[in-house]
């Protein structure tokens, strides 16, 4: 079965400052996996997606991700936080082997940047 | 296009009501979905219509009946429900194969 772990329930982080959140998979085959951000009674937003090539996507507000293999990871980064990405994040992983509908989300890690 | 919208935002309802969440997209996606969402929790899928055919169903109470009337359209119909009922219903689409874009979600409250 298909699985992702977002370890953090929440991360804290210095305006200006770089960011990571973390997330680690466990599917069957090769995965696609996929960043969203939510911001307060709001819809999910799309941020950025791996599913072949380069391991270093870049998507959406300056945000970027690495895709591990080795290490079953695909942690979201930025450079330099601003305020306005504090914001609920969840990482999701498609197994293209279980069939293209059926996406399982993370947890959740609640970014908190401090002014 | 690149929109999912949904209908109505918010939506009080008693638990003797009939009523429906309505979702719409013009992007082509031939695959929908209603997921339920708790307050800071991931969300939960309910039902996914793929070609306007119904392909998943997560062992969502009878209470919920969706329908999906054309490929634009994605109906959720609610009767009967129960306070714990009480969330954030998200719409989504997709390509085949590819990323899942979400309405802004109905708040429902069950009385």
């Amino acid at each position: 079965a298909q699985s992702v772990a977002q370890p953090e329930d929440q991360v804290n982080v210095a305006e200006g400052n770089p960011l990571t959140v973390k997330c680690t998979y466990s599917v069957s085959g090769n995965p696609y996996l996929f960043w969203y951000v939510q911001y307060p009674n709001r819809g999910l937003q799309f941020l950025l997606k791996y599913i072949t090539g380069d391991n270093l996507v870049k998507g959406s507000y300056g945000f970027e991700a690495e895709f591990n293999k080795s290490q079953t990871s695909f942690h979201l980064k930025k450079p330099s936080a601003l305020v306005s990405d504090s914001a609920l994040y969840f990482c999701a992983v498609r197994d293209p082997l279980k069939g293209y509908q059926k996406v399982t989300f993370g947890t959740g890690t609640k970014l908190q940047v401090i002014p | 296009d690149t929109e999912v919208t949904q209908t109505p935002k918010h939506l009080v309802m008693g638990m003797t009501n009939k009523k429906s969440l309505k979702c719409e997209q013009h992007m082509g996606h031939r695959a929908m979905y209603w997921y339920k969402q708790k307050a800071k929790k991931p969300p939960e899928l309910m039902f996914v219509y793929s070609y306007e055919k119904l392909s998943i169903n997560e062992s969502v109470p009878s209470r919920f009946s969706p329908e999906c009337p054309n490929s634009s359209l994605l109906n959720l119909h609610l009767h009967a429900l129960q306070p714990e009922d009480s969330a954030l219903y998200l719409c989504a689409s997709s390509p085949e194969f590819d990323t899942q874009y979400f309405g802004p979600g109905t708040r429902l409250t069950v009385l």
